[in-house]
């Protein structure tokens, strides 16, 4: 089976730094992507990563390392918007690429 | 910016009946994604279509859950005989890369 564990829930303070660990198992992998979702919308990508090494983009960036399945999302200079969930999600080696999600992180950022 | 769209936004229907969820993908996307999210909890992938046929489904699509691309633009999933428990947000996705989620259809199955 598919196993993507990320924790539940996490708080953070307005301005601070946030890393959102993922660790995976699948039976395939053809990359890793990191979603945001607010309450009652849809999910929206940040970031891809299929090779080791950091993805940067802006305020985000995403690790991966395939030798040891994991992955992390780190946001920086976090502002009152970033509260949301942030999923973890694997393409697996297979056609169709379906996204295996985990089930998601709830940030919530503090004043 | 190109956006996938979903009708209808919220769909009630009573346990039985069929339900029929619309999807416009990005125009020049090739690979469409229908996922459910139960309220409070992870996203479920559902089905990939491509080159107009199914490429990849999960065991929750069953003998009741059919898609279907009638037309150049929409992308269909139906639901012929609605349980209490299909009742959740469904999502339309479609890629060339990264996939792009619609806003959603909430299924309520009374």
């Amino acid at each position: 089976g598919q196993n993507i564990d990320q924790p539940t829930e996490m708080t953070a303070t307005e301005g601070a730094i946030v890393q959102i660990n993922c660790t995976y198992q699948t039976s395939g992998f053809n990359g890793l992507f990191w979603y945001q979702q607010h309450a009652g919308e849809a999910p929206t990508f940040l970031s891809y990563n299929v090779l080791d090494g950091l993805e940067e983009k802006g305020r985000f960036s995403s690790f991966l390392s395939r030798s040891k399945g994991y992955s992390y999302l780190l946001l920086k200079e976090l502002q009152m918007k970033d509260s949301a969930s942030y999923h973890c999600a694997v393409s697996l080696s297979n056609s169709g690429y379906a996204l295996n999600f985990g089930k998601g992180t709830s940030l919530l950022v503090t004043p | 910016e190109p956006e996938v769209t979903q009708t209808p936004s919220h769909q009630v229907t009573q346990m039985g009946q069929e339900v029929i969820l619309r999807c416009v993908p990005i125009s020049n996307h090739l690979y469409f994604y229908w996922y459910r999210q139960i309220l409070g909890q992870k996203v479920e992938f559902l089905v990939s279509f491509y080159n107009n046929e199914i490429s990849e489904k999960s065991e929750i699509f069953d003998d009741q859950f059919s898609v279907e691309r009638p037309d150049g633009s929409n992308f269909t999933l139906k639901i012929r005989s609605t349980k209490l428990e299909d009742s959740a947000m469904y999502f339309c996705a479609s890629s060339q890369l990264e996939q792009f989620f619609g806003p959603g259809t909430r299924l309520t199955v009374l």
